[in-house]
């Protein structure tokens, strides 16, 4: 069964430090993997996605997520964080054959401090 | 723009009466799903449709319905809401196939049944 698991409810890291949200999954096969972030009163927005290729992965607002099929993981990541980005962040995962089904974890709510 | 719609944004209602939460999409998708996200169990899928007529449970069905009669609509419905379906809700939409797209999702309708 397909599962994602972020096992940080909250990150706090000061504006300007480097960011990490981590994220591991379990899928059958090759794994379509998504960062989605979500601000108050808001729908989730999407951030970056993993098809294949290149395991390091970069998308919207200076965010990245690095793929590691050894360890199933894909982390979020932002070099300089801000304080802007703090949010809400839900890491998913489809199984790239039959479903197009997401599975969402559980979120992680980032607290960027000035 | 591409974007998924959903109404009302915010909805009381008392215990026992019907009501209806619609999204529409404009960006010609086959696949939507309905959402629930609730603290510290992130997003669960409640119905999903693969395409016009065709609808299956998601992970938590109990008390909803769903119907897709076209396209760009895939409307909510509780026939008799109870407390326990009070929840933040969220519509997405996404074109299976070729690749991995992402899911587009709506603003949310934040239910309070009493």
């Amino acid at each position: 069964a397909q599962s994602v698991a972020q096992p940080e409810d909250q990150v706090n890291v000061a504006e300007g430090n480097p960011l990490t949200v981590k994220c591991t999954y379990s899928v059958s096969g090759n794994p379509y993997l998504f960062w989605y972030v979500q601000y108050p009163n808001r729908g989730l927005q999407f951030l970056l996605k993993y098809i294949t290729g290149d395991n390091l992965v970069k998308g919207s607002y200076g965010f990245e997520a690095e793929f590691n099929k050894s360890q199933t993981s894909f982390h979020l990541k932002k070099p300089s964080a801000l304080v802007s980005d703090s949010a809400l962040y839900f890491c998913a995962v489809r199984g790239s054959s039959g479903t197009y089904k997401y599975i969402f974890g559980t979120g992680t709510r980032l607290k960027v401090l000035a | 723009e591409a974007q998924v719609t959903q109404n009302p944004r915010y909805l009381i209602t008392v215990t026992g009466k019907k009501l209806t939460v619609t999204c529409s999409q404009n960006m010609n998708h086959e696949y939507m799903s309905w959402y629930r996200q609730d603290p510290g169990l992130g997003l669960r899928q409640i119905y999903y449709s693969m395409n016009v007529e065709v609808t299956d449970k998601g992970d938590v069905p109990e008390g909803y319905k769903v119907s897709r009669k076209e396209k760009r609509n895939f409307p909510l419905i509780l026939e008799s809401p109870s407390p326990n379906q009070t929840s933040l809700y969220f519509c997405a939409s996404s074109r299976p196939g070729q690749g991995a797209t992402e899911a587009f999702f709506g603003q949310g309708t934040r239910l309070t049944v009493v």
